[in-house]
């Protein structure tokens, strides 16, 4: 069962557009949600994450948009670049001893230029 | 820091090898996770160690494959035989857990089963 559900799989945006990459996920018991950025021949690393006390968070060109009710959250890059070209993931987290951590499927970005 | 430390970085190997994927956690984290990463199914989650003891191997594929981490600084992952749908790339993380969700991962290892 797959528990959180990540679109688009691949997405094309052209140089000062904005990239958008959405999430759903099922499991209320998770509190912590990052999203990851992932480069050709490296791991991913953790971009942004927002907890569901916000609706939410931005960090220079990148947002997190956050529907608790609707168990939705994304990602908005605004102003894309080339070097933004890379996999996202978003994930979904929740700590404690019922240590859960699951990641979406990814999403490949191109930015062309 | 140096951050995560896996080898090797390539590997190929033939159906029926042993392999043995190493990690070294950055220094001071308690958790230490493998994951595998292939196209069609994208990260899974095979096993995660807390305070060296692991606490949740249900991701791990079958009796091939199996982890240990002997002390806090390294942890193995080996598969046993081989077989080419094991080929993949396999990523080992570490983090503090309870702290938050962030886990730094390694630069992964490429396994190519012939």
């Amino acid at each position: 069962q797959q528990q959180v559900k990540q679109s688009p799989q691949s997405l094309i945006v052209q140089k000062g557009g904005i990239s958008i990459i959405n999430c759903a996920y099922e499991n209320t018991a998770f509190d912590y949600f990052p999203w990851y950025q992932q480069f050709p021949g490296k791991g991913p690393a953790l971009l942004i994450a927002i907890r569901p006390d916000v609706s939410e968070k931005k960090e220079g060109r990148f947002t997190i948009s956050f529907n608790k009710s609707a168990k939705q959250f994304s990602l908005h890059i605004m102003d894309s670049q080339p070097g933004d070209s890379a996999t996202y993931f978003c994930a979904a987290f929740s700590g404690g001893s019922n240590y859960k951590l699951t990641f979406g499927k990814g999403t490949l970005l191109t930015v062309n230029p | 820091d140096a951050g995560v430390i896996q080898s090797p970085r390539h590997e190929v190997t033939e159906m029926g090898q042993e392999v043995t994927l190493r990690c070294k956690p950055i220094s001071g984290h308690n958790s230490l996770f493998w994951y595998r990463q292939t196209m069609m199914r994208g990260l899974e989650l095979l096993i995660y160690f807390n305070n060296n003891v692991p606490i949740d191997d249900s991701g791990m594929p079958e009796d091939r494959f199996s982890a240990k981490m002997p002390n806090a600084s390294f942890s193995t992952l080996k598969i046993q035989p081989s077989e080419p749908r094991d080929s993949a790339v396999y990523f080992c993380a570490s983090s503090l857990l309870g702290l938050t969700g962030e886990l730094f991962f390694g630069e992964g290892s490429r396994l190519t089963v012939l």
